[in-house]
């Protein structure tokens, strides 16, 4: 089966670091993306992971570790903007799965002053 | 901006009712996957449109169905509308088919069936 988790709400405030993790089991893994929704809008691509580690990409990173299906989105000097959805997907790959993500269902992270 | 545009915005349907919604791809973009989003839930994929052709497909029924055309635009058709087709429905294109990359999407179709 196909099983993404990622906690359902966080809380922050402004200034602050959160890291939101995502744990995965797919039938294939051949990427993991993070994207961003806010309400009422269209998901905006954050970050991909395909090797272990860490990628950076200014107040965002993204960390994998293949072996244990897990993820997570860390994100520093919070903003009230950030207040958004964030999706982990997974690519699987593999026959007939071309272009196919898919996603956990997002967790709604909610940015205090 | 994102440069693929989704219609209608919004709309509401009955029970039994069809249903066309349209896509216009990024420029430079041939491929275009569609997506259904629930409230409160992550997009699930419906299928993926490459040169005309379908090329991948999720877990949904046969009433959902889908065209691409020449310009790389494309339309999602979903017949016999049920209460559970209620979602936002997303369109994002990329630039080609294997791993992929990064998806630009619209802002969605939100229907609504009664």
């Amino acid at each position: 089966g196909q099983n993404i988790d990622q906690p359902t709400e966080m809380t922050a405030t402004e200034g602050a670091i959160v890291q939101i993790n995502c744990t995965y089991q797919t039938s294939g893994f051949n990427g993991l993306f993070w994207y961003q929704q806010h309400a009422g809008e269209a998901p905006t691509f954050l970050s991909y992971n395909v090797l272990d580690g860490l990628e950076e990409k200014g107040r965002f990173s993204s960390f994998l570790s293949r072996s244990k299906g897990y993820s997570y989105l860390l994100l520093k000097e919070l903003q009230m903007k950030d207040s958004a959805s964030y999706l982990c997907a997974v690519f699987p790959g593999g026959s007939g799965n071309t272009g196919k993500l898919i996603f956990g269902q997002g967790t709604t992270l909610q940015v205090k002053p | 901006e994102t440069g693929v545009t989704q219609s209608p915005t919004h709309l509401i349907k009955t029970r039994g009712q069809q249903v066309t919604l349209r896509c216009s791809s990024q420029s430079g973009h041939n491929t275009v996957s569609w997506y259904q989003q629930a409230l409160g839930q992550g997009p699930q994929f419906i299928f993926q449109y490459y040169r005309e052709e379908e090329n991948g497909r999720g877990n949904f029924p046969p009433r959902f169905s889908g065209l691409q055309f020449p310009n790389y635009s494309s339309e999602l058709n979903v017949n016999a509308l049920e209460l559970d087709d209620s979602a936002l429905y997303l369109c994002a294109s990329s630039a080609g088919t294997g791993s992929p990359g990064e998806l630009f999407f619209g802002e969605g179709s939100r229907l609504t069936v009664l």
